[in-house]
């Protein structure tokens, strides 16, 4: 079983400041780790993956995630939040299951940038 | 450029009503998957499918099935819609490569049940 538990349901920034989204998970298995962002009336979009390679994986628009084993975690920083950063973001683990596999979704954390 | 549609953005039918949502990919993918989304609740699965008539049941199947008879389009289909059965629906399909992939998302339905 898998689980994903992120931590803040809201998190507010004023811009220009540090962004820390945090994600905890819970896998049998090596799991692959996903950021999604989702900007309000526009689709899902990855951000970024981990799979077992490098711990600390970039991704686009300056964000990054650090994979920690001994943690279970992986959380989703950016050094100096953008009034374009303001969206919801969900951190999704993906497990293989023979043949196919399965995606589970946290529950989301809304990001407020304030000016 | 992956693209995955869906037959409509926006949805209001009637309790009651047989409802039918389309999801088509372009890029041959076997796997396509059909979620829900609510305020607080993230994304939850509710059937997948990893090939032609092919189909398993995701953690809420109640209430919805699916139907595959062509490999790039996945129905799914509210066999008689309830008021809790409003919701955003986004479809979504990877390309093979296992638990590595990302998913590529359809723009989502918004159904309204009334």
């Amino acid at each position: 079983a898998q689980s994903v538990t992120q931590l803040d349901s809201h998190v507010s920034v004023s811009e220009g400041t540090p962004v820390l989204l945090r994600c905890n998970y819970s896998s049998s298995y090596s799991p692959s780790l996903f950021w999604y962002v989702q900007h309000p009336n526009k689709g899902l979009q990855l951000l970024l993956k981990y799979t077992s390679a490098a711990t600390l994986v970039k991704g686009i628009n300056g964000f990054e995630a650090e994979f920690k084993k001994s943690e279970t975690s992986f959380h989703l920083t950016k050094p100096s939040a953008h009034m374009s950063d303001a969206a919801e973001y969900f951190c999704v683990v993906s497990v293989s299951g023979g043949s196919n596999y399965k995606l589970t979704f946290g529950k989301g954390t809304l990001l407020t940038v304030n000016p | 450029d992956v693209k995955v549609t869906q037959s409509s953005r926006y949805l209001v039918k009637r309790t009651g009503e047989k409802v039918f949502l389309e999801c088509v990919q372009d890029m041959d993918h076997e796997n396509m998957f059909w979620y829900r989304q609510d305020p607080g609740l993230g994304l939850r699965l509710i059937y997948f499918s990893y090939d032609v008539k092919m189909k398993e049941k995701g953690d809420i199947p109640e209430g919805y099935s699916v139907s595959r008879e062509k490999k790039e389009r996945f129905s799914l289909i509210l066999e008689s819609a309830s008021t809790n059965q409003t919701s955003m629906y986004l479809c979504a399909s990877p390309p093979s490569g296992g638990s590595s992939v990302e998913q590529y998302f359809g723009p989502g339905t918004r159904l309204t049940v009334t």
